[in-house]
C-alpha cells in the first residue's frame, strides 16, 4: 500500500531557529513529491521534486530529494511567526492521477 | 482567474442529520477532488471525477456519503445519515486533467462539526 510518513508530527522553535521536516514515502511507480503549506485554509503549493539531489530554493525554504532512500526534507531557515503552519508532503498514487499525503507536520514559531 | 469555490464555509449538524457541499472548480479543469481532512491528519481522497465520470472512489464510505458532478462542473458531496467520526474539513480541488495530479489548486474548504 502506497504512504507516506512524515516527521516529527509537532515542533516548537523560536523566531530565527533553522527546522527540517522530514517525509519518507513507499510507492509504487513513483513521479513525483510535493510539499504544501497549510494555514488556516487550503493547502498551498511550495515545491515540486522529481529528480534526486537537485535543491528546490525559494528564500528561505528549500527542499530536496533522495529517491535511493526513499525521502525528502524541508529546511526553513530563520524561521517567522508567519511560518507557523502545518506543512505537508504528498506523493502521486501508483495510477498517478491523485495525491497520497502525510499527516503533516504542524510548526509553531514563537516570538 | 477564479480559484476553487466551496459552500458552505462552516457546518454544524447533528449525528444522524443529513448534509451536502458544494465545490465550483477552476474553469477549465476536468478532473476534481473531494479530500476529507480530519484534525491531525493530511487530506485523505474521497472520490475523483473526470468530467461527469468517477476515477477513484475507492475511499469513499458508500453506504454514508455520495458525491456527484452531473454537467461535469459543479459538484456536491453529501452525507447521510452523519456520525460523530464524519467531523472534519472537506477540501475539494481541481487540476486540468487526472496526469496534473501534482498541479491541484484547493478550495477553502468546508468545516463539518457533528455533535
Amino acid at each position: 500500500e502506497d504512504k507516506v510518513v512524515q516527521s516529527p508530527l509537532s515542533l516548537v522553535v523560536h523566531e530565527g531557529d533553522t527546522v527540517t521536516l522530514n517525509c519518507s514515502y513507499e510507492v509504487t511507480n513513483f513521479r513525483s513529491l510535493l510539499w504544501y503549506k497549510q494555514e488556516k485554509k487550503a493547502p498551498t503549493f511550495l515545491f515540486m521534486l522529481t529528480s534526486s539531489g537537485i535543491e528546490k530554493k525559494s528564500g528561505r525554504l528549500s527542499s530536496i530529494l533522495d529517491k535511493k532512500e526513499l525521502f525528502s526534507i524541508l529546511n526553513i531557515t530563520a524561521t517567522q511567526t508567519g511560518d507557523s503552519a502545518i506543512y505537508l508532503c504528498a506523493t502521486k498514487n501508483q495510477a498517478g492521477t491523485a495525491l497520497i499525503f502525510g499527516k503533516g507536520t504542524t510548526l509553531s514559531v514563537s516570538s | 482567474e477564479a480559484g476553487v469555490a466551496q459552500s458552505p464555509r462552516y457546518k454544524i449538524i447533528e449525528k444522524r442529520q443529513s448534509v451536502a457541499f458544494w465545490c465550483n472548480p477552476i474553469s477549465g479543469h476536468a478532473t476534481l477532488y473531494w479530500y476529507q481532512q480530519i484534525l491531525g491528519q493530511g487530506p485523505k481522497l474521497l472520490i475523483q471525477f473526470q468530467n461527469n465520470g468517477v476515477v477513484d472512489d475507492s475511499q469513499l464510505p458508500k453506504d454514508r456519503f455520495s458525491a456527484e458532478r452531473l454537467k461535469g462542473v459543479d459538484s456536491t458531496l453529501k452525507i447521510q445519515p452523519a456520525k460523530l467520526e464524519d467531523s472534519a474539513v472537506y477540501l475539494c480541488a481541481s487540476s486540468l486533467d487526472p496526469d496534473r495530479a501534482n498541479e491541484q489548486f484547493f478550495g477553502p474548504g468546508t468545516r463539518l462539526t457533528v455533535l
